[in-house]
């Protein structure tokens, strides 16, 4: 099956700056990679997510890069804010069921 | 509009007893799906139905067992809690990929 790494499993950054969390997965046909957020107590939130056809994907702050070769995604926030302190996840699957997810990256901007 | 509803919020459970983790949702989803999460492991899938009256198992079904009861809920069965069964659990739904989450179950067996 599906396996999805996830790395850092801690980030802080300045806010401001940019933050880059990377998930390498190992099913090549995998065609569908999400990424969410969990804020404290909550349940995780779809924040963007790409399909296989396209190699990137922006929504204002928020960009997701997908490199189908070496099998590895990326999730960039550019301006980083005091809001975006959450953990975030990474999956993959192939035919919109079943997501793997990575193991999660806790992110902290420092104001 | 309500998405995906869990109850109860908290539980705390003796070694032994059992409980069903009650799931919903309002957005006419055919696939459901029960993840735990434990720190340093992200959510681990237990069973999903992918449409009403099927149900399969995931990465870590056992000592659980499931009920689509119709397409709007799906409810996670305990039949003899277990301390490794303390977690968070979460349903969730979801159609042509994007998932909708509940806001979880915070479960300790003690």
């Amino acid at each position: 099956g599906e396996n999805v790494e996830q790395h850092p499993s801690t980030l802080s950054v300045q806010e401001g700056d940019s933050a880059v969390i990377k998930c390498t997965y190992s099913d090549s046909a995998s065609n569908y990679f999400p990424w969410y957020k969990q804020e404290l107590g909550k349940g995780p939130q779809l924040i963007i997510d790409i399909r296989s056809n396209v190699g990137e994907k922006k929504d204002q702050r928020i960009a997701v890069t997908l490199n189908k070769t070496a099998k590895h995604f990326s999730l960039h926030i550019t301006e980083t804010q005091p809001e975006d302190s959450a953990v975030y996840f990474c999956a993959a699957t192939f035919g919109n069921e079943k997501l793997t997810f990575g193991t999660g990256t806790r992110l902290t901007i420092i104001p | 509009n309500a998405g995906v509803t869990q109850t109860p919020k908290f539980q705390v459970l003796k070694t032994g007893q059992s409980m069903t983790l009650q799931c919903a949702q309002d957005m006419n989803h055919n696939s459901m799906y029960w993840y735990r999460q434990d720190p340093g492991m992200g959510l681990r899938l237990i069973y999903y139905s992918a449409s009403e009256g099927t149900t399969d198992k995931g990465e870590v079904p056992n000592g659980y067992n499931v009920s689509r009861l119709n397409k709007r809920e799906f409810s996670l069965r305990l039949e003899s809690a277990a301390p490794s069964q303390t977690s968070v659990y979460f349903c969730a739904s979801s159609e042509k990929g994007g998932y909708t989450f509940g806001s979880g179950t915070r479960l300790t067996v003690v």
